[in-house]
């Protein structure tokens, strides 16, 4: 099975600051996404990124796909508290299946 | 409105007692799933269904089972749960099987096993 690890695990910060976090595979995805999901609720996409070295901007987030296709990151400018909540990346297998694979998820707290 | 229904929301149940977790979607979407979600651990799929009649399973498929009968229902089924099973669980659905096609998830189920 594929595996993303997703760092940082947890990462708390002041309104204002901007933040990365990383989605990290040894192997190739054809394409990844992300996606955020709020407490008592399901995740809802943010964004599918496809080709290797692809940006793709939402407001202020910024979402980058690695030349290899192997990682990913998301950027966040000068962060709200309405950022908060849990990041999650994901890929499907490309071994043949169609499984679905999850990153471990970055929990996101911005400070007032 | 498109949505992912799953019922219960929350259920407390002991162990050995069958149960079902009901998904249906209205999309007329061929892919579903059934994910659980554990602290530290992400989300894990247990079993995915390309169409009707199709089921294949994910990463976590023991002490469960699904069907797919109709295109819109995802049923997941455990038949004698333990307390190993206890976890919050999702149902998604999207258009095709395609590495770009969005998933859209349900609310979630939240199943305590006693």
């Amino acid at each position: 099975t594929q595996l993303l690890e997703q760092s940082p695990q947890f990462l708390s910060i002041q309104e204002g600051e901007n933040l990365t976090v990383y989605c990290n595979s040894s192997s190739v995805f054809s394409s990844l996404q992300w996606y955020r999901q709020e407490p008592g609720e399901g995740p809802v996409l943010l964004v599918t990124v496809v080709t290797g070295g692809e940006v793709k901007k939402l407001k202020r987030l910024t979402f980058q796909f690695g030349d290899a296709r192997k990682d990913s990151s998301l950027h966040i400018t000068a962060a709200q508290p309405g950022d908060t909540g849990l990041y999650l990346c994901a890929g499907v297998e490309t071994s043949g299946t169609y499984k679905y694979i999850f990153g471990t998820g970055t929990r996101l707290k911005v400070l007032a | 409105e498109a949505q992912v229904t799953q019922n219960p929301r929350y259920l407390i149940t002991v162990t050995g007692k069958k149960l079902t977790v009901t998904c249906s979607q209205n999309m007329n979407h061929e892919y579903m799933s059934w994910y659980r979600q554990d602290p530290g651990l992400g989300l894990r799929q247990i079993y995915y269904s390309m169409n009707v009649e199709v089921t294949d399973k994910g990463d976590v498929p023991e002490g469960y089972k699904v069907s797919r009968k109709e295109k819109r229902n995802f049923p997941l089924i455990l038949e004698s749960p333990s307390p190993n099973q206890t976890s919050l669980y999702f149902c998604a659905s999207s258009l095709g099987s395609g590495s770009n096609q969005p998933q859209h998830f349900g609310d979630g189920t939240r199943l305590s096993i006693l």
